[in-house]
């Protein structure tokens, strides 16, 4: 299987707000609404922000929303923080039945 | 809370089997999905297997003739076993927790280098 595509970095200045996409195929993004978006912060473990598409769980800031259109998922941070620098990865359930990570984008905020 | 520790040697030889445990605390092996992912340094995750409550695994397909996600629910923990390994295996190993279609939680991650 192949990874997601992510871009390698984006970044924005505090208070604007980025979207980072994450393009499978129609085996694993486009197949099921079982796309996850991650954060990791350097040295730690990652931390599940967004599941099924859309859904925050409890105590992840509402600044941060996921959206999908086909076999493209993205993620969205508006009012940018510093602390949201970090490392960002999607994944996605295949029809395999397995889990697929994207290569992780780098956000910088500036 | 689901809490999750991973175990085992950090330092394996070229050509032998890698071998970690996950231990786990706050919730009962046999009721849920649990998976390893690994990540080499500075690099990006990379998922490996999963065993769900029925004891039917799933592996990525890169790695699949080298790798088996076991359980032992007297123990409450889940394995996992890596053969063959060389210095491309080397990377930080997390066990987790799957849910809702993806990773929910994440232990700490444990280092293992490869090498002679």
């Amino acid at each position: 299987q192949s990874a997601l595509t992510q871009p390698a970095s984006v970044s924005g200045s505090p208070g604007q707000s980025i979207t980072i996409s994450c393009t499978g195929t129609n085996s694993d993004v486009g197949a099921y609404n079982f796309v996850s978006w991650y954060q990791q912060h350097p040295g730690k473990a990652p931390k599940r922000t967004i599941y099924e598409v859309s859904n925050r769980p409890s105590g992840v800031s509402y600044r941060l929303s996921g959206s999908k259109s086909g076999n493209t998922a993205s993620l969205t941070i508006s009012g940018l923080q510093a602390e949201d620098e970090a490392d960002y990865y999607c994944s996605s359930y295949t029809t395999s039945s397995t889990l697929v990570f994207g290569g992780g984008t780098k956000l910088t905020v500036l | 809370q689901v809490q999750l520790q991973e175990s085992g040697p950090g330092l394996v030889k070229p050509s032998e089997t890698l071998s970690l445990t996950c231990s786990v605390s706050g919730a009962s092996i046999s009721d849920y999905f649990w998976s390893w992912v690994r990540q080499p340094a500075g690099m990006g995750l990379e998922w490996l297997g999963r065993i769900i409550p029925s004891g039917s695994t799933n592996y990525n397909p890169s790695l699949k003739s080298r790798v088996t996600v076991s359980r032992d629910t007297s123990k409450n923990h889940f394995s996992l076993t890596l053969s063959s390994v060389t210095a491309a295996d080397t990377a930080v190993y997390y066990c987790a927790r799957w849910d809702q279609g993806g990773i929910k939680d994440w232990g700490q991650g444990t280092l293992v280098t490869v090498s002679s």
